[in-house]
């Protein structure tokens, strides 16, 4: 079964510092892996997919097989990037995005 | 951007009562989306619709709940008969397909059955 595994319900950090967020899924064929952000008072929006290998507000995310992971990173956190973020798996084109459990984000100043 | 748009952004109604809840998606999109979230849980798939049928559905997604496209440009889920464990923000979605294709998500009803 497909599964996605965010093993951190919540992480502070200070403004400044790295920040990375966990992400492990299970599935056995080639899956498509998405970040989502919702910030305060705000709908669920995309905020990266790994097949575009872009870098949106300073985060980056790296699919890696072989670890089945897709933790995203970000090298300077900022305040206003205080949210939940959901780690995301989709198996083909149309496809449930199947979530993790989320993780909150809370960056101090 | 264009938006999803979602009625009412709050619904309030009794246990054994019908719901219907209602979502406009962007226009140009082929694929319909309903999640739910229940307080403190997880972002939980319900169903997908595309093509005038459903593609796929959850084990929650039960002979309770329904969905439909009627004119063309609403997309509905419709809860008949209401229990307390239906007590949840509903999201609907709806994106262009493609690889890698982003999902655009309505704001939300929440949904509290007393």
């Amino acid at each position: 079964a497909q599964r996605v595994t965010q093993p951190e319900k919540l992480l502070s950090v200070f403004k400044g510092a790295p920040v990375e967020l966990k992400c492990n899924y299970s599935y056995s064929g080639s899956p498509e892996l998405f970040w989502y952000v919702q910030y305060s008072r705000q709908r669920l929006q995309l905020l990266l997919r790994h097949i575009s290998r872009e870098s949106i507000k300073g985060f980056t995310a790296d699919l890696n097989k072989g670890e089945t992971s897709f933790h995203l990173k970000k090298p300077f956190a900022q305040e206003e990037d205080s949210a939940m973020y959901y780690c995301a798996l989709k198996r083909n084109q149309g496809g449930k995005l199947i979530f993790g459990q989320g993780t909150e984000l809370s960056v101090k100043p | 951007e264009p938006e999803v748009t979602q009625t009412p952004s709050h619904q309030v109604t009794q246990m054994g009562q019908e719901v219907i809840l209602r979502c406009v998606p962007i226009s140009n999109h082929l694929y319909f989306y309903w999640y739910r979230q229940i307080l403190g849980q997880k972002v939980e798939f319900l169903v997908s619709f595309y093509n005038n049928e459903i593609s796929e559905k959850s084990e929650i997604f039960d002979d309770q709940f329904s969905v439909e496209r009627p004119d063309g440009s609403n997309f509905t889920l419709k809860i008949r008969s209401t229990k307390l464990e239906d007590s949840a923000m509903y999201f609907c979605a709806s994106s262009d397909g493609g690889l890698g294709e982003k999902l655009f998500f309505g704001s939300g009803t929440q949904l509290s059955v007393l």
